[in-house]
């Protein structure tokens, strides 16, 4: 079945650095926009960033811009972030999404389960 | 940035309607996104393009979207759709993707 899994949180320290990964299984992965979202404890859904299908396109929130950077792996149906200079306020529950590619931009019609990333001395 | 605005809360007595809103600057011009987050699960689209379903949500959600405000609705409440519930748009001037701040529905 169509299935999102990431992996690769954990405790980090601040300023130190994070490498999420999310395996994508189910549908053709390279025919999908995909992206980061998180949740902080107890708050809203805050979207990080985006990446095209072919990869040529990205985007980041302005919270990440500059620290973080999104890549993807057609071949292997992978997708990644990349998370340097992690602050207290970037420990969240952080979710992969696919994007539907059926509907207007934005829709996310497959999440991950979701890992924690827990920045904290 | 787009800003989406939201009530934090609603509350509705079980079989009546809740009416969730989501407000943001000529809003209709957008297409526009609803999730519901169970607590501890990952959101799931309830309404997406303003109005659609996507197949094995109930017709009791529906969508609609007019100037400044779209509008989730959900008729004859159940226990079961006590949750947070976002609104969500992609603004094409900044290529971002924006999440309204979400709404607790309490089911009485």
């Amino acid at each position: 079945q169509v299935q999102l899994v990431e992996s690769g949180g954990g405790l980090v320290k601040p300023g130190g650095s994070l490498r999420l990964s999310c395996a994508a299984s189910g549908f053709i992965f390279r025919d999908h926009f995909m992206g980061w979202i998180r949740q902080a404890p107890g708050k809203g859904l805050e979207w990080i960033s985006y990446i095209s299908s072919s990869t040529i396109h990205t985007n980041y929130a302005d919270s990440v811009k500059g620290r973080f950077t999104i890549s993807r792996d057609n071949a292997n149906n992978s997708l990644y972030l990349q998370m340097n200079s992690l602050r207290a306020d970037d420990t969240a529950v952080y979710y992969c999404a696919r994007e539907s590619g059926e509907t207007a931009r934005g829709c996310v019609d497959v999440w991950g389960k979701g890992i924690t990333v827990t920045v904290a001395s | 940035s787009y800003v989406l605005t939201q009530s934090p809360s609603v509350s509705v007595a079980p079989g009546q309607t809740a009416t969730i809103t989501c407000g943001g600057n000529r809003i209709e011009s957008k297409s526009v996104h609803w999730y519901q987050q169970r607590p501890g699960q990952a959101p799931v689209v309830v309404v997406y393009d303003d109005r659609d379903r996507p197949s094995g949500i109930p017709d009791r959600f529906s969508g609609s979207n007019s100037g400044n405000t779209a509008t989730l609705t959900i008729s004859r409440v159940e226990a079961g759709d006590e949750a947070d519930y976002y609104c969500q748009v992609w603004d094409g001037g900044s290529d971002q993707v924006v999440f309204g701040g979400g709404t607790k529905l309490t089911v009485l």
